[in-house]
């Protein structure tokens, strides 16, 4: 059963970093693209970030480019995300999501709970 | 960035009948040289992580009631639940995977009548 558990999430002040992670399990981490979904309170899915299998290949929304940035670590089958410069409007949950990839496109099959990032003086 | 645009933003429909949710992209998701749509559908139940439902516009993710169906190609998609049940009373998104930034629509609340 793949399974994905969010971490890090906490109060941060506006400026401020933080480092999200997500462990996996119940599947070949090494082999499947990943991706961050956010939502903020009340608010739709928002993409945010997303590599491929080895991490070579990143994506950003554009909201996020050049504060975020998604990496992972196949050997401890863990994804993370750097978040810099932190804003109020990066207030959200944060998702982890397993890409389901064919053809260069992937859906998202596999979701965490998600870990509450709040940016606030 | 391709915009994806969901309508209506809510709708609310009887047990058992039918309902129909719309998404529409900015420019097309077919990719030809797979001949495939690049769109997903996405069930969020209140307080429940996003659950996908639908991918390449058309099919259905394996344990999804065949109730649940995606149809449409190049900018115009169509959730539809054949037969609503309580169960099904949720957000539901469209996403387009053709290309980075992968974009959602806004969502669709689908509530009983």
């Amino acid at each position: 059963e793949v399974q994905l558990l969010e971490s890090g999430g906490d109060l941060v002040q506006p400026g401020g970093s933080l480092r999200l992670s997500c462990a996996a399990s119940g599947f070949t981490f090494s082999s499947y693209a990943m991706s961050w979904v956010r939502q903020a309170p009340g608010k739709g899915l928002e993409w945010v970030s997303g590599n491929s299998g080895t991490g070579g290949s990143t994506y950003y929304a554009d909201s996020v480019e050049g504060r975020f940035t998604i990496s992972r670590d196949n050997s401890k089958r863990t994804l993370f995300l750097q978040m810099n410069s932190l804003r109020a409007e990066d207030t959200a949950v944060y998702y982890c999501a397993k890409g389901s990839c064919s053809g260069g496109g992937c859906s998202l099959d596999s979701w965490g709970q998600g870990t509450l990032v709040t940016v606030s003086s | 960035d391709i915009v994806m645009t969901q309508s209506p933003d809510s709708l609310a429909v009887s047990l058992g009948e039918r309902a129909t949710i719309n998404c529409k992209s900015s420019q097309s998701v077919l990719y030809s040289s797979t001949n495939k749509n690049y769109l997903g559908w996405y069930q969020q139940r209140p307080g429940q992580p996003p659950k996908l439902l639908i991918y390449w516009a058309s099919t259905r993710e394996s344990g999804v009631p065949d109730r649940f169906s995606g149809s449409g190609s190049g900018t115009d998609f169509t959730l539809t639940i054949s037969s609503l049940q309580a169960e099904d009373v949720a957000v539901y998104y469209c996403q387009q995977y053709y290309s980075p930034p992968r974009t959602f629509g806004q969502g669709t609340k689908v509530e009983i009548k």
